[in-house]
């Protein structure tokens, strides 16, 4: 069974950088036919994708326009985890964060396996 | 980006009863239609995905219609552990991958 186990600060100061990590269990993160995917939840925008990465002989990654001037995802292999770096934040990005998996046994845009979700809270 | 319009925002219904709930994509996505269950402080919960697949270990009262534009997710029966907010999500062509701003199932 694939778990996601999400770690990083609940609290960002504005203009700082807010980064988090999703830890993989049951898979790995360079699998083949899998999307390594972040997710926001916000009374104000709900649900919202920001982007995905992937591993196909090499890294690949795609942002979501609103934030894809700020963000930036990596992976560990060693670690078998995966990141999230949002550069600038505002109060604005204040949201509950998930991860979540795409495929391989569903489409790779739909997420079947999800972290537990981190909320973060941008202020000073 | 394609915009999905989820409705009603709240759906008021009773144990064991009916629900049918709606999402409207503002182009055609042909099948490429998820809905995921939310309950408090948890992770969405995929249910359906292209418009009438179930997933793993999803009961058969889930059940997903529609296509192009027009979807609808149809709960037979309404359990306990039912009442929830729902979304749509679209996943086909290319992202972004948007959602519906979800429907609550509330008790009657």
């Amino acid at each position: 069974q694939v778990q996601l186990d999400q770690s990083g600060p609940r609290l960002v100061k504005p203009s700082e950088t807010l980064s988090l990590t999703c830890a993989i269990s049951g898979d790995n993160v360079s699998s083949d036919g899998v999307t390594w995917n972040w997710i926001r939840q916000s009374p104000s925008r709900g649900l919202e994708w920001l982007g995905w990465t992937y591993y196909r002989s090499k890294w690949y990654s795609d942002y979501a326009v609103s934030v894809r001037s700020r963000i930036i995802f990596d992976a560990d292999t060693i670690k078998n985890q995966f990141s999230l770096h949002l550069k600038s934040v505002t109060p604005g990005d204040t949201a509950v964060y998930f991860c979540a998996r795409g495929g391989p046994n569903t489409p790779v845009s739909v997420f079947q396996f999800w972290g537990q979700g981190i909320l973060v809270t941008v202020s000073s | 980006e394609i915009v999905l319009t989820q409705s009603p925002g709240t759906l008021s219904v009773s144990p064991g009863e009916r629900a049918t709930l709606s999402c409207r994509a503002s182009e055609s996505v042909s099948t490429f239609i998820a809905w995921y269950q939310q309950k408090p402080g948890q992770a969405p919960r995929l249910l359906i995905y292209g418009a009438y697949s179930r997933a793993t270990g999803i009961p058969d009262r889930f059940s997903g219609s529609g296509s192009g534009t027009d979807f609808t997710l149809t709960i037979r029966r309404l359990e306990p552990e039912d009442f929830a907010v729902y979304f749509c999500q679209q996943h086909g062509g290319s992202p972004p991958w948007t959602f519906g701003r979800g429907t609550k199932v509330e008790v009657k």
